[in-house]
């Protein structure tokens, strides 16, 4: 079965510089979410859209911006990149319409790596 | 607001004996309780969910957790530990009502041979 996208994998980035990060749900899924897992951290939320609207907003800095598009891909835009940025970031998707508890399939994530 | 806790940051048992990897939680309305595993340098993993019904959940890879509503509790457990079962596991929860998941600090699970 088809899982969550994200890309890239791997990024490495300087102090100061901006990063796009990508995400493409699982086909027919309307509702991307956004999490950062820091070093040995658990997974903070970040922000989530349903149906290309913000849906709900966590723990994320006025840095960062988000958006989903008309195929429901998201991309996490990151700018004035901190070395605390550093981190993995999930993508999870999840259907409304399946059920009523959003059940929350994640990506393998990104790891970005700011020096 | 939702908020989950995982009391032990690390659990280390022996290959063949049981396991338990605690979680308890708090929420305003109800649960939709989550164990995810990490394995080194990988994303997470789906293992096992409680939505309603039959409070013995049954998950991936001989998992299985305990919904204890009096306890809010939810616990992960496994019979026989295999030493490949060593990960990092994550609990989580969310609340009726609520679009994001919290998740527990995380616990280190070593499964010595």
């Amino acid at each position: 079965a088809a899982g969550v996208i994200q890309s890239p994998r791997h990024l490495i980035k300087e102090k100061r510089e901006t990063a796009t990060l990508k995400c493409y749900p699982i086909p027919r899924h309307d509702t991307v979410y956004w999490y950062q897992q820091g070093p040995g951290q658990d997974p903070q939320f970040l922000i989530s859209f349903y149906e290309k609207m913000q849906s709900d907003k966590g723990s994320i800095p006025d840095r960062f911006s988000a958006q989903q598009f008309s195929d429901y891909h998201s991309e996490l835009n990151m700018s004035s990149l901190e070395l605390g940025d550093s981190a993995l970031y999930f993508c999870a998707s999840s259907s409304s319409r399946e059920s009523s508890y959003n059940e929350q399939f994640f990506g393998p994530g990104t790891r970005l790596t700011v020096l | 607001a939702q908020s989950v806790a995982q009391p032990e940051d690390q659990v280390n048992v022996a290959e063949g004996n049981p396991l338990t990897v605690k979680c308890t939680y708090s929420v305003s309305g109800n649960p939709y309780l989550f164990w995810y595993v990490q394995y080194p340098n990988r994303g997470l993993q789906f293992l096992l969910k409680y939505i309603t019904g039959d409070n013995l959940v049954k998950g991936s890879y001989g998992f299985e957790a305990e919904f204890n509503k009096s306890q809010t509790s939810f616990h992960l457990k496994k019979p026989s530990a295999l030493v490949s079962d060593s990960a990092l596991y994550f609990c989580a929860v969310r609340d009726t009502g609520e679009n994001d998941m919290r998740f527990g600090a995380g616990t280190r699970l070593t499964v010595k041979p």
